[in-house]
């Protein structure tokens, strides 16, 4: 069935390093792309989303990279934080179509922030 | 309240009992979902719930699931006759916003953390 994973369940990088989190999505009906942000214990947060039309977003320290020909989806951190320590999932959702109002997760690559 | 609250935060129960999980959404949000969260795994939609309307119930796993939102606010999840499978992390989420931004506009719980011994 049509799914979106992530490549990589755990990456660790150095504090201040730039780091690069990445999702494939395999619904090419797909028209719109979400980043949610999971700290232990509590719910997934927005960080940044980006629409099928566009191939990049920028964001504050986040940009959202759309490559639709390979069905790629990146999430890259400036400089990150221990703060940037979670989980981060990528989600797609299709506009149009009935069903569901729901987004199908990734399942998620945990963030380390080393010191 | 100032976000969405749900309880209990941790609940353990025997195999074959029922247990109910409950949602406070943020007031005024007209849509609200449940997820399932398991070990290791993505976010999987249960059901949602916007304004008056039929809930859409594809998500949800067997007839053991059930729920319900009185009067367009807070929503209780039942899962009758629990299986170890269905531990997991239940998450509920609610939104104001219409269209496609819906999603953006997530607003999520910290889930109930259900345990199956």
């Amino acid at each position: 069935g049509e799914s979106v994973g992530l490549h990589l369940p755990t990456l660790s990088v150095q504090e201040g390093d730039n780091s690069i989190i990445n999702c494939a999505y395999s619904n090419s009906a797909s028209d719109y792309f979400i980043w949610y942000k999971q700290e232990s214990g509590k719910g997934p947060q927005f960080i940044i989303d980006i629409r099928s039309n566009m191939d990049k977003r920028q964001g504050q320290r986040v940009t959202v990279l759309l490559n639709k020909t390979v069905k790629h989806l990146s999430l890259q951190i400036a400089a990150t934080q221990p703060g940037d320590s979670a989980v981060y999932f990528c989600a797609e959702k299709k506009y149009s179509g009935g069903g569901a109002d729901g987004l199908t997760f990734g399942k998620g690559t945990h963030l380390i922030i080393q010191p | 309240g100032a976000g969405v609250s749900q309880s209990p935060s941790n609940k353990v129960t025997e195999k074959g009992k029922d247990v109910e999980l409950r949602c406070d959404p943020i007031s005024g949000h007209t849509a609200l979902y449940w997820y399932r969260q398991s070990l290791g795994q993505g976010l999987e939609f249960l059901i949602y719930f916007q304004g008056n309307s039929a809930p859409d119930k594809s998500g949800l796993p067997s007839d053991r699931f059930s729920a319900e939102r009185t009067g367009g606010s807070v929503s209780t999840l039942t899962i009758q006759r629990t299986q170890q499978e269905d531990s997991a992390v239940y998450l509920c989420a609610s939104s104001s916003l219409d269209g496609v931004n819906r999603a953006r506009g997530y607003t999520f719980g910290s889930g109930t953390r259900l345990t199956v011994v």
